[in-house]
């Protein structure tokens, strides 16, 4: 079986400023890959960025980084730069990839950016 | 941009009755997913589809809900009879092959929000 643990339900952030989300992780995959999704008040997943378990760079993709420490069980989420338009509900997820490519989700982190 | 469309967006009913909810996912996409959101939680899986054949429903509620996929592009889920604690988002996810899945996740489409009276 699969977790994923978000520890802060709310998070605040400057507009500008740069902010990490925690997310730990537990599996017993020796091959698998972690996800963050954004979910603004409208409902939709919007996929952010990937980290494979074998990949030895952080991923990267625009604002977003991920800092993947797997002795640790982590994959935080960073967001530069901080835009008003960053206020949403954010997921981690994890997926095995043994065969079933499901997803498992965390309870997530509201993000709420201040002008 | 390809989309998963899904519908209603939100849906109001009376527990006791029944439901239904519709996904067409990206054409070409073989792997259905539909997930299940409830108030301030991550979305759950409830069902998984590839093709036309049920790959996982062991989190389906099987007494009231069920699933299907026919033809093995659009998807109808259904609740009957729906219970107050049916409240959620559900979302439907499609994926073209695991592989894929690995480097892009899933597309999720914009979900429909179920509130049960």
């Amino acid at each position: 079986a699969q977790k994923i643990t978000q520890t802060q339900p709310g998070m605040f952030v400057q507009e500008k400023e740069a902010v990490t989300l925690d997310c730990t992780y537990d599996t017993s995959d020796q091959s698998y890959g972690l996800f963050w999704y954004k979910q603004p008040s409208s409902g939709e997943m919007i996929f952010l960025i990937y980290q494979g378990s074998y990949d030895e760079q952080n991923a990267t993709e625009g604002r977003y980084s991920l800092n993947f420490q797997k002795a640790r069980k982590s994959a935080n989420l960073v967001i530069s730069a901080s835009q008003l338009g960053d206020s949403a509900m954010y997921f981690c997820a994890i997926m095995s990839e043994a065969g079933s490519y499901q997803l498992t989700f965390g309870k997530g982190t509201k993000l709420s950016v201040i002008p | 941009e390809a989309e998963v469309a899904q519908s209603p967006r939100y849906k109001i009913t009376e527990k006791s009755q029944a439901v239904a909810f519709w996904c067409d996912p990206i054409s070409g996409h073989a792997t259905l997913y539909w997930y299940r959101q409830i108030l301030g939680q991550g979305p759950e899986l409830l069902v998984q589809f590839q093709d036309e054949s049920v790959v996982d429903d062991s989190q389906l509620p099987k007494d009231r809900f069920s699933a299907e996929r026919l033809k093995g592009v659009d998807s109808t889920l259904k609740i009957q009879p729906a219970e107050l604690g049916d409240s959620a988002m559900y979302l439907c996810a499609s994926s073209l092959d695991g592989t894929v899945s690995q480097l892009y996740g899933y597309t999720f489409g914009s979900g429909t929000r179920l509130t049960v009276v």
